[in-house]
């Protein structure tokens, strides 16, 4: 079992670009939550993906936008980048039911 | 709004010693706590989980505790060694503003154990 995997694990954007982001959950889990953690801080919920669709948000712009595939899979999308959403973006997945998050490595983002 | 509280924000202690680390959270309706371990620049492990209607959870050297009622948990290391440096979080899943689930992490306490 891989785990939850993330792509790409390193990036590096302009101001005003646009990001994608992807996530693998840990097989058999079908519940996709995003964080974001800032350097010396705890992570910060983003927003949680289950069955294709959002089912929770947390208090973040409408420039970040989410996915999820029928194979459980999700992207987190980022429009109009600013430099504050340089940060670690974390991934975790659960089955239906468990309180218990996987996460996975996170992709560092670096907007210069 | 939910706030979890790390002390210390870091620690160093001599290898071999026993150590707990603590958090702190605000509003007691929660449905589990979570430890995580978190190394550098890397995603988070998780270490152990202590349902609400539990007092404690032991893996291995790590023991954790929770106290619903004050708010309080604490992760205890026993015999510490150099592998266990790391930074480590402490979760509390609760409804937020919204009464939706959510996942509120504190800031964690970076351990440094030295050989």
């Amino acid at each position: 079992d891989a785990g939850v995997t993330q792509s790409p694990t390193h990036l590096i954007k302009t101001r005003g670009q646009q990001v994608t982001l992807r996530c693998s959950p840990k097989s058999g889990h079908d519940t996709v939550s995003w964080y974001q953690q800032a350097l010396g801080q705890g992570p910060q919920f983003i927003f949680q993906y289950y069955e294709e669709e959002e089912r929770q948000r947390g208090n973040f712009p409408d420039r970040f936008s989410g996915h999820q595939f029928p194979n459980y899979s999700s992207e987190l999308n980022v429009n109009a980048l600013l430099l504050g959403d340089s940060a670690l973006y974390l991934c975790a997945s659960s089955p239906e039911g468990s309180a218990e998050a996987f996460f996975g490595q996170g992709t560092r983002l670096t907007v210069v | 709004k939910q706030e979890v509280t790390q002390i210390p924000a870091a620690l160093s202690v001599p290898e071999g010693e026993n150590l707990v680390l603590n958090c702190s959270f605000t509003d007691s309706a929660i449905y589990n706590l979570q430890w995580f371990r978190q190394d550098p620049g890397k995603g988070l492990t998780s270490l152990l989980l202590i349902q609400s209607s539990q007092r404690e959870q032991t893996s291995g050297r790590l023991n954790a505790s929770l106290d619903k009622s004050s708010g309080r948990s604490t992760l205890y290391i026993a015999a510490s060694q150099p592998g266990d440096s790391a930074t480590y979080l402490c979760a509390v899943e609760g409804p937020d503003q919204t009464g939706a689930n959510n996942l509120f992490f504190g800031t964690g306490t970076r351990l440094t154990v030295i050989p």
